[in-house]
Order: structure tokens, then sequence, then C-alpha cells
């Protein structure tokens, strides 16, 4: 089936330190990916998408690469703000058949609490 | 401003009522969708519309039942509310590109339901 199977949190980081949050996928076919990340109180919001085999999504200094041979989409971060505190979902879309509507599946979030 | 609107913001209620949360999005988009997140920040999906049409219903209760008058707007009526049902609701909503994986959701800010 479809799946996808993120780090578990919370990760603690200082200011300006380098994030890397795991995110691994099972999926039939080519789905795309993305990051969408919640901040407290919000719903969610799109961090970042690619939509095929080597594609590399970015935004805001966030960025993951589309990796097909390790079946991953790792999020990382050069410098972590105290801003970015937030929890982080990495999801796949899946044409439901061929020709057909989507659907979002998306892994168990990994907060990130970041300190002065 | 344009954007996935829900509510109420907080449902507080006793066993055994119903309830319902309504949803709007002003983005033109032909797909809108509802989600149930649980206390570990879990996110699952529990139907989709699509110009009206039921095209995703993931085996959630009957007590829950969607209804969309059309497609700026899915309401979610609840029935005989219980403890479980305590969770945050999301809304969200896209423009659905048959026989691609690749859009993106926008989602509401959330409606938090609490049963004592």
């Amino acid at each position: 089936g479809n799946s996808v199977t993120q780090m578990e949190g919370p990760v603690t980081l200082s200011e300006e330190a380098f994030l890397t949050i795991n995110c691994t996928y099972t999926a039939t076919g080519y789905p795309s990916l993305f990051w969408y990340v919640q901040y407290p109180g919000e719903g969610l919001q799109l961090l970042l998408k690619a939509t095929k085999a080597d594609d590399k999504g970015s935004n805001k200094g966030f960025e993951a690469t589309y990796r097909k041979e390790t079946t991953s989409f790792h999020l990382e971060k050069g410098s972590v703000q105290v801003s970015d505190s937030a929890v982080y979902f990495c999801a796949l879309s899946v044409s439901l058949f061929s020709g057909g509507y989507n659907k979002l599946i998306f892994g168990a979030g990994t907060r990130l609490a970041v300190h002065p | 401003d344009t954007a996935v609107s829900q509510t109420p913001k907080y449902l507080v209620t006793q066993m055994g009522n119903d309830k319902s949360i309504k949803c709007e999005q002003n983005l033109g988009h032909d797909t809108m969708y509802w989600y149930k997140q649980d206390s570990k920040k879990f996110l699952k999906i529990m139907f989709s519309y699509n110009n009206k049409e039921l095209i995703i219903n993931e085996t959630v209760p009957n007590r829950f039942s969607p209804k969309s008058p059309d497609k700026a707007h899915l309401n979610l009526h609840i029935n005989s509310l219980e403890l479980g049902d305590s969770a945050v609701y999301f809304c969200a909503s896209s423009q659905e590109v048959r026989g691609t994986a690749a859009y993106t959701q926008y989602f509401g800010p959330g409606t938090r339901l609490l049963v004592l």
C-alpha cells in the first residue's frame, strides 16, 4: 500500500543549527511528494513539493530532493530560526485510479522546537 | 482575503449531541476535503467532494455526514457525539487535475472539537 514514514520527534535545536527531518515513502506508481508545515494553532501550509524523481523543492531556506532510488524526501535547512518551530508533515499524493482523483497521505508529523 | 474558512473555530459540547462544522473556500477550487487530526497530530482524510460529488469516503462512522450544497462549501454534520470524536477537524480545497498527482491542497484554520 501507500504510506509515509517520518522520524519521530520532537527535534530540539539551537538557533542557526542544521536541520534534517527524514521522510521515506512506499507508493505504487509515480507519486508527488510534499512537505507541509503547521505552526501552533494554525492549519497546514504547503512548504515545498516535488513532482518527479530528482526534482528539488525549495522554499524559505528549506529544501528536499525526491530520491526514487532510496524512496526518500528528507527535509533540510542550513540554519534554523526560532520562528521555524512548528510541526512538519511529509506527504505523498497518488492517483486513486487511472485518470482519476488524487489522495494525500500524510506521515505522522515531526515537531521541531528551536530555542535561542 | 482568498482563503479556506471554517466555523466555528472552537466547539465544546456534551456526549450525545449533534453538531455541524461549516467550510467555505473562495479560491475557485472544485475539490474539498475533511481531515481529522488527533491528539498526537496524526492527520487522516475523512471525505472528499469534487463538484458536489462524493469521491472519497474513508470508512468513517455513519454518524458523520458531509454535505456539499455547492462546490465552494462543504459542511460536516456529526450525530450522537462520542468522547473519541474530540479532535481538530480541518477542511481543505484544491483544484484537481485528473491524471496527475501534482496538486496543492489549501487548508483552513481548523475546528477544535471537545466532547465532554
